[in-house]
């Protein structure tokens, strides 16, 4: 157990509909990171935020924001879904913005239909 | 028997033989690198770490070779147990923070 929290473990959802992804870090790690992992692709940087600001940003796409709150806690909100959104996201934590090591979450399945 | 080659999606070897990973990185402002095994149905987990200047470090069955001339980073595993089949990632850091990886490479043990 990494003690990163993320929820819904399954979300089945149609095209044209928004969800809201979330992420708990572990306790004490300031750092938040959003990856998309699509079937039998690579971990594709989202975004990051430190003590709830944003640090740094990969390829996300318009329709996707996130935010992190004053408790650590982190959401991705992924809007106007389409087909090719299916995906697992995961989260991870880490102490500080520039530690290397991640602590991953068990990701969230979004299936888009 | 010992797998090493280029940066290759799968690998299969058998119970007990030594596993080579091969992993190439992009970016030669990258001084910390990771490997990561992910377990199907699950996360990423850290397995070892290493930073630019060193070329070597060694773990419990696994170490973590870099070679910064060509870019290139290795794991290798010792005595392959089948709990060792699982995807394994390598990941590059810059003094920014982000963390990029790798295309992955899936290795499976053989009883």
């Amino acid at each position: 157990d990494s003690g990163v929290t993320q929820t819904p473990k399954h979300l089945i959802t149609a095209t044209g509909q928004r969800v809201t992804l979330r992420c708990s870090p572990r306790s004490g790690d300031l750092s938040v990171y959003w990856y998309q992992q699509s079937l039998d692709q690579g971990l594709q940087f989202l975004i990051q935020y430190y003590n709830g600001e944003e640090r740094a940003k990969g390829n996300i796409l318009e329709r996707f924001s996130a935010q992190q709150f004053p408790d650590l806690h982190s959401e991705l909100n992924l809007s106007s879904l389409e087909l090719g959104d299916s995906a697992l996201y995961f989260c991870a934590s880490s102490v500080a913005p520039q530690s290397g090591e991640l602590f991953f979450g068990e990701g969230s399945r979004l299936t888009v239909l | 028997g010992e797998s090493v080659g280029l940066h290759l999606p799968t690998l299969s070897v058998q119970e007990g033989d030594n596993s080579i990973i091969n992993c190439a990185y992009s970016n030669s402002a990258s001084d910390y690198f990771i490997w990561y095994k992910q377990e199907s149905g699950k996360g990423p987990q850290f397995i070892i770490d290493i930073r630019s200047n060193m070329d070597k470090r060694q773990g419990q069955r696994v170490t973590v070779l870099l070679n910064k001339t060509v870019k290139h980073l290795s794991l290798q595993i010792a005595a392959t147990q089948p709990g060792d089949s699982a995807v394994y990632f390598c990941a590059e850091n810059t003094n920014a923070g982000k963390s990029t990886f790798g295309d992955g490479t899936t290795l499976t043990v053989k009883p």
